[in-house]
Formats: C-alpha cells, sequence, structure tokens
C-alpha cells in the first residue's frame, strides 16, 4: 500500500534562512515521488519529480529533494527562503493512484 | 498555451440546489481527476477517469456525479445528497497510466472552484 506522511504541518522561517520540509513515504512498489506548491486558491503547481533517476532531484525556483530510500523520505530543501515561498506544499507518492499528504503551511517572516 | 481551465472560480448555492462545475483540459491527457480540498485534510479524491466514457469512484463519491464524453472535458456535479458541499474543488488531468504501476506521469491541475453553500 502507498501512502504519505509529512511531518510537519506548519513550518516558519526567517528570509534568507534554509527551507526543509519533511516527508516520508511507503510504496509497495518502487515509487514516483512527487512536491506540489499552491499559493491560496491556486490550483498546485509541480516543483519536482523523482522517478527513479537521480536520487537528488532539482526543481524549480530553487527547490530540491534527495530520495533516500533506506530512510524511506524525500524531504524538500531550499538553501534560502524568500517571502513569494510562503505557500502550501504537498508530497505525493504514486501507485496505481496518487496519494497527497496532508500538507506543510510555510510562513517567511521578513 | 495547453493547461486545465475549471469554471466558474467561485460559485454559491443554496440547499438543495444541484452544481456543475466545468473542467476542460488541452494537454491532449487521457486521464482526469476530480479531488476536494478542505483546511487541513489535503487533497481527497472524488472521481477519476482514464478514458472517455468510463470514470471510477475514489474515496469520497457520495453525493457526487461526473461524466466523460469528451477525453477534453470532465464535468463535475454536486448533488443535494452532498451533506456538506462548502469546499476547494481541483480538477487535474495526466497521461495514460493504465499500464503503468506506480504511475510515473505528474498531475497537472486547474486553478479550482470554490463553492459556498448558502
Amino acid at each position: 500500500a502507498q501512502s504519505v506522511t509529512q511531518l510537519d504541518s506548519h513550518v516558519s522561517v526567517s528570509e534568507g534562512t534554509p527551507v526543509l520540509l519533511r516527508c516520508n513515504y511507503s510504496s509497495s512498489y518502487s515509487p514516483s515521488l512527487f512536491w506540489y506548491v499552491q499559493h491560496p486558491n491556486k490550483g498546485l503547481q509541480l516543483l519536482l519529480k523523482y522517478t527513479s533517476a537521480a536520487t537528488l532531484v532539482k526543481g524549480i525556483n530553487g527547490f530540491e529533494a534527495e530520495f533516500k530510500k533506506s530512510e524511506t523520505s524525500f524531504h524538500l530543501t531550499k538553501p534560502s527562503a524568500h517571502m513569494s515561498d510562503a505557500a502550501e506544499y504537498f508530497c505525493v507518492v504514486t501507485g496505481n493512484q496518487f496519494y497527497f499528504g496532508t500538507g506543510t503551511s510555510l510562513t517567511v517572516i521578513p | 498555451d495547453g493547461g486545465i481551465t475549471q469554471s466558474p472560480k467561485y460559485l454559491f448555492r443554496k440547499e438543495g440546489q444541484n452544481v456543475t462545475l466545468s473542467c476542460e483540459q488541452n494537454l491532449n491527457h487521457d486521464a482526469m481527476y476530480w479531488y476536494r480540498q478542505d483546511p487541513g485534510q489535503g487533497l481527497r479524491l472524488i472521481y477519476y477517469s482514464q478514458i472517455v466514457n468510463d470514470f471510477q469512484k475514489g474515496d469520497i463519491a457520495e453525493g457526487y456525479s461526473v461524466s466523460r464524453e469528451k477525453k477534453e472535458s470532465f464535468p463535475l456535479t454536486v448533488t443535494s445528497a452532498q451533506k456538506n458541499p462548502t469546499a476547494f474543488y481541483l480538477c487535474a488531468s495526466s497521461k495514460d497510466q493504465r499500464r503503468r504501476v506506480p504511475n510515473t506521469g505528474e498531475l497537472f491541475f486547474g486553478e479550482g472552484s470554490r463553492l459556498t453553500v448558502l
């Protein structure tokens, strides 16, 4: 069975400091994993995806994520937060369907 | 540009009324999905369709209906049987993944429709 757990429902960082959003997954298969971002009253936009190629995946807007099979994790990072990064972030794992985490709300403090 | 268009963006409904949310895509994707989003609950799957004239119930299909008469269109009707319809509704599409598990293609989302019951 597939599932995903986002370990923090809310994360606050100061502008210019690193961002870490944590995601653990469970999958019966070799998984495909995604991170999406959602700004208020908007749809979800793909940040990056892992589909069994390189374990360090680079995405848009300076975000990246590392697939660690031994830890069943796919944490999202960014070296320096920007005010525009404030949004909701979703980790997704796929099997025969797409399985969403409950989201992490990122606040960026000026 | 290719993408997914949802309409209307905001919709108000009186108790006992059915409403239909539109979803159109020009990405030539076979699969389309409807999700419901409530605060703190992430996205929950209502219905999905992997091919024209076929669709499947998701986790919370009660009180909703869909049709898939054209590849480009996947409208969602929120019926009066849906007890708590106030929510943000998201339509998405992806390439055909029926013969591949796990799915490797990503979901593409529309901008969403916010339904409020008065």
